[in-house]
């Protein structure tokens, strides 16, 4: 069964805009939740996470993810976007039933216009 | 500190071939994952090792898949008789323990010709 589910193979944007990348999950029971960043030709770097504490996760390089229960939601957002975050971006979730084990969904594209 | 290290960054082999790959973790992590990436896809999850042993195979496709940790420490990913469809990108990744952030290799691309 799908686990996470991220709208938008490809997000583009202008420099300065608002970045807005999907990610919906699906769990039983109260999930961590996860964002990385895959440069090309390199491996996935994190970005947030959210363990059950505040429901405003605050990352690196300017992005935060809010969750919400009720929509089942962790979106990722940046109010800016710069050239350098162009990349691949992954929502991923370790759930309590098999904690160790990432499922990963198919991964949202960014690319920032000058 | 070094990072998650994996060898070697690429490999080219013949349908049929045996291949290894290895994987370095973070120095104490006691957990550690491996991960395939197709083509635009997400990764998804092969086994993951708690010290020597395997916590969790249940993502290894089929029996030409083996891994192992014998010291707790690197690991080996071993592939027998080889498929094109075993090609993509092969992550590692390890953690501190289960439930402790995953910390990311440059991964090594298979191509199976």
């Amino acid at each position: 069964a799908q686990s996470v589910t991220q709208l938008g193979s490809h997000v583009s944007v202008s420099e300065g805009a608002l970045v807005l990348l999907r990610c919906n999950y699906s769990s039983s029971v109260p999930p961590y939740l996860f964002w990385y960043v895959q440069y090309p030709n390199q491996g996935l770097q994190l970005l947030l996470k959210y363990t059950s504490a505040a429901t405003l996760v605050k990352g690196i390089n300017g992005f935060e993810a809010e969750f919400k229960k009720s929509e089942t939601s962790f979106h990722l957002t940046k109010p800016s976007a710069h050239m350098s975050d162009a990349a691949e971006y992954f929502c991923a979730v370790n759930r309590g039933s098999t904690l160790g084990r990432l499922y990963f969904g198919r991964g949202t594209q960014l690319t920032v216009w000058p | 500190g070094a990072g998650v290290s994996q060898t070697p960054s690429n490999k080219v082999t013949e349908k049929g071939k045996y291949v290894e790959l290895r994987c370095d973790p973070i120095s104490g992590h006691t957990a550690l994952y491996w991960y395939r990436q197709s083509l635009g896809q997400g990764p998804e999850f092969l086994i993951y090792f708690q010290g020597t042993g395997a916590a969790d195979d249940s993502g290894l496709p089929n029996d030409r898949f083996f891994a192992v940790r014998p010291e707790g420490s690197v690991s080996t990913l071993k592939i027998q008789r080889t498929e094109r469809g075993d090609s993509a990108m092969y992550l590692c990744a390890s953690s501190l323990g289960a439930a402790d952030t995953q910390y990311f290799g440059p991964g090594t691309r298979l191509t199976v010709l």
